[in-house]
């Protein structure tokens, strides 16, 4: 029913490159957020975006940028990664009502190590 | 800013048993929701339950119930006849109202169920 896919699974990059993860969103979906999640930990949100437009950041640096496409798909970028970048990154997506009774479909994430 | 503590790292429980997770969370919010939230071996988040703060009753979902003492700032799940298939990673989640997808989640529960 989640419709929500990322790739890749895994990725493993060095230190100082960047990367871009993908997120397609669930159909009709018009809200789509990132989190990190680090070995151990729960999931911190990083960025969310609604109508293509960045609408909440979570603590996170500049060098982390997102990007969201009128078919509600969406790239998460990392530029010059760190070693603490190495997580598992998940997205979210959802159908805002202006409610605040959405229901949030959650992918698999990408694992991205940063060696 | 809000906080969210899970003070179990691992709870074990057999099959059939009933096992209750902790939760606590800080906020100044009125309007605001909760969540527990499954995360098994393949790493999607399935939400659970979930709680609107302004509702006294609490929330059950077959198994699962939830205590909510507002006052308190606690929120546990309650799983009923614990099946091999609950063993997975648990955690709470807050979010102010109408916040669209940016939740605050704790550090998690591992949940083992003995068979």
């Amino acid at each position: 029913e989640t419709g929500v896919t990322q790739s890749p699974t895994h990725l493993i990059k060095t230190r100082g490159q960047q990367v871009t993860l993908r997120c397609s969103s669930q159909s009709g979906h018009n809200t789509v957020s990132w989190y990190q999640q680090a070995l151990g930990q729960g999931p911190q949100f990083i960025f969310q975006y609604y109508r293509e437009e960045e609408n909440g950041r979570g603590n996170f640096p500049p060098r982390f940028s997102g990007l969201q496409f009128p078919n509600y798909s969406s790239e998460l970028n990392v530029n010059a990664l760190e070693l603490d970048d190495s997580a598992l990154y998940l997205c979210a997506s959802s159908q805002r009502t202006g409610q605040g009774n959405e229901k949030l479909f959650f992918g698999s994430g990408t694992q991205l190590s940063v060696l | 800013a809000q906080t969210v503590t899970q003070s179990q790292p691992e709870m074990s429980v057999q099959e059939a048993e009933t096992v209750t997770l902790s939760c606590t969370y800080d906020t100044s919010e009125s309007d605001y929701y909760l969540f527990w939230y499954k995360q098994p071996p393949s790493r999607q988040m399935i939400l659970v339950i979930r709680q609107e703060a302004y509702k006294q009753q609490n929330a059950t979902e077959n198994r699962f119930s939830v205590n909510f003492q507002k006052a308190a700032k606690s929120f546990s799940l309650k799983i009923s006849d614990s099946q091999l298939g609950d063993a997975a990673m648990y955690f709470c989640a807050y979010r102010r109202g109408n916040a669209g997808n940016m939740l605050t989640f704790g550090g998690g529960t591992r949940l083992m169920v003995k068979p």
